[in-house]
Order: structure tokens, then sequence, then C-alpha cells
């Protein structure tokens, strides 16, 4: 079966460090891949998309991804976090039809 | 503004009653999802909808049931069968390709005593 992994359920930084959240996934065909991110009270929207391509997608507020096909990932990236970035980031993949699988997610806590 | 709206924002029900939780959505959207968000566990899907009266079940269909009668609305009915139905739910949309990021109400927190 397909399956997300994330690697941190929690993580804990100071502004301006920076971030690079795991994600890798189980399936040896072409996927789509997504990351989402629900900032706090918020509805859950998109952050970045993968589907062809270069490997190397930026999302919105200085957020990018790599996509490393041979080892199935899709880390998410930002050199320098800020307090707003604060929220829950969730690696979702689409392998085809309309089932989209999502990983458990990743509490990201920026302290100001 | 098109979107998707989830109505209530919190429901409380005593356990053994049904509760259908409503989804709308303008945007247009051929296909609609009914995803279920439990700490630490990320989002599994319950139902989705490819085109109207037709849906199919997801990973955790048991206890649950959809019905698809117009475009714009998919509402999931929590049975009493639903062993662990205290959760908060997430209706989506996509305009039907699949390779369409998901839009997302803000959810029903449901609450069963």
């Amino acid at each position: 079966a397909q399956s997300v992994s994330q690697h941190n359920h929690h993580v804990i930084l100071s502004e301006a460090a920076s971030l690079e959240l795991g994600c890798n996934y189980s399936y040896g065909g072409t996927v789509n891949l997504f990351w989402y991110v629900q900032y706090p009270g918020q509805h859950l929207q998109l952050l970045l998309k993968y589907f062809s391509g270069d490997p190397l997608v930026k999302g919105i507020k200085g957020f990018e991804a790599e996509f490393i096909k041979s080892k199935f990932s899709f880390n998410l990236r930002k050199p320098s976090v800020q307090w707003s970035d604060t929220a829950e980031y969730f690696c979702a993949v689409n392998a085809g039809g309309f089932k989209t699988i999502f990983g458990a997610g990743t509490r990201l806590f920026v302290k100001a | 503004d098109g979107g998707i709206t989830q109505s209530p924002k919190y429901l409380f029900r005593k356990e053994g009653q049904n509760v259908t939780l409503s989804c709308e959505q303008n945007l247009n959207h051929d296909a609609m999802y009914w995803y279920r968000q439990d700490p630490g566990q990320g989002l599994r899907l319950i139902y989705y909808s490819q085109i109207v009266n037709d849906f199919q079940k997801g990973d955790i269909a048991e206890g649950y049931s959809v019905s698809r009668e117009k475009k714009e609305s998919f509402p999931l009915t929590v049975t009493s069968a639903q062993k662990n139905p205290t959760a908060f739910y997430l209706c989506a949309s996509t305009i039907g390709s699949y390779n369409s990021p998901l839009h997302f109400g803000n959810g029903t927190r449901l609450t069963v005593t």
C-alpha cells in the first residue's frame, strides 16, 4: 500500500534558522507530490507541488522542495524561518486516480 | 469568493446518534472528498466522489456514509457504527484531474460523548 512518512512530528526553531522537513513515500511509479500547510485557526492550503520537470520547486512564502526520485523523497526547505511560519506541514502524494495520501504532519514552532 | 463551506464548526453528539456534517462548494469542482484528521495521524480519506451520484470508499469508510445528489454538496453522515467518531473532519474538492491540488474547508470538530 502507498504510504507517506514525515520524519519529524515536532520541530522547534528560532527565527532566522534554516528549515528542512523530511518526506518519503512508498510508490515506484509516477507520482504527484504536494506540501500543504495549516496555520493556526486557518484551513489547509497548498504550499507547493511537483508534477514533472525541474525537481526543485518553489512555493509561496519562500518555501521550496526538492524531489529526489532515487530516494523517494520530497523534502521541504526554507533558508530562514519567521515566527509566522509556525504551523503544521503535511506532505502528500498522489499516484494517479483521485486518492491523495497524506503524511502524519510536522508541527513547526518558531520562537521569536 | 469561491470556496468550501463546512458547517457547523463544532458539533456535539451523544453516543449512538447519527450525525450529518455539511459540505458545500461554489468552485464548480467535480471531485469532492472527506478526510478525517487525528493528532499524529495526518489526514485519512473516508470517502470521495468524482461526479454527481457516484462515490467511492476511502481507507476508513466503515461507520460513515455519504451522498452526492448535487455537484456542490457532499454531506457526510457519521453513524453509530463508527467506533471512534470524535475527530476533526475536513471536506475538500478538486477540479477533477488527479494532479490538481485539494481545496479544503475549515473543518468540523465532532465530539461524541
